[in-house]
């Protein structure tokens, strides 16, 4: 069985600070997905990975795949508070729309 | 084009109790996809639909249970509710036969069972 990490956990920082969280599989990702989670609301998917060493940007959002695929980072520059949630990765196995998740990383950014 | 909807958004029942959740997708999505967020296991797969089919299946008990219908709509059961049943229930739908299974969830149902 697949397990994701996500670290860390729990993450407070001030307006207009850098930050990176991190994804990492016990096996090889078949695709990676990055979302966020406000409170009372589903996940909105932010980016899709696939190709090993892959850089995707997304405004102030950075998305890296590991050159192995079995890890990811994210990087946020100057992040606002308009960034807090829960960024959650997830691997679709190939298995018919089935997706595993990590537990999470909670941001809060403080204005 | 409307997003995936899902009700009743708010549900509170009793233990022993049974529930119906439902789900309409993106139009033109034929998978639907259900999961439980709780906040010490996360999210995890409870099962998807694909043209009335349960196409996949998580690790829950019977108890939990679902099905879709021809408008791609979709109902997920859960019977004789344990307090471990609380928790946000949420749909995704996805276009299918797209080579990476990008999924798009709705806000959520949220169950409390006291």
């Amino acid at each position: 069985t697949q397990l994701l990490e996500q670290s860390p956990q729990f993450l407070s920082i001030q307006e207009g600070e850098n930050l990176t969280v991190y994804c990492n599989s016990s096996s090889v990702f078949s695709s990676l997905q990055w979302y966020r989670q406000e409170p009372g609301e589903g996940p909105v998917l932010l980016v899709t990975v696939v190709t090993g060493g892959e850089v995707k940007k997304l405004k102030r959002l950075t998305f890296q795949f590991g050159d192995a695929r079995k890890d990811s980072s994210l990087h946020i520059t100057a992040a606002q508070p308009g960034d807090t949630g829960l960024y959650l990765c997830a691997d679709n196995t190939g298995a018919n729309s089935k997706l595993t998740f990590g537990k999470g990383i909670t941001l809060s950014v403080r204005p | 084009k409307a997003g995936v909807t899902q009700t009743p958004r708010y549900l509170i029942k009793t233990r022993g109790q049974q529930v119906t959740l439902s789900c309409s997708p993106i139009s033109g999505h034929r998978s639907v996809s259900w999961y439980q967020q709780t906040p010490g296991q996360g999210l995890q797969f409870l099962f998807e639909y694909f043209s009335e089919t349960q196409r996949n299946k998580g690790n829950f008990p019977g108890r939990f249970s679902g099905r879709q219908f021809s408008n791609s709509r979709s109902e997920m059961n859960v019977s004789t509710l344990e307090l471990g049943d609380s928790a946000l229930y949420l749909c995704a739908s996805s276009l299918d036969g797209t080579p990476i299974y990008e999924q798009y969830f709705g806000p959520g149902t949220r169950l409390t069972v006291t």
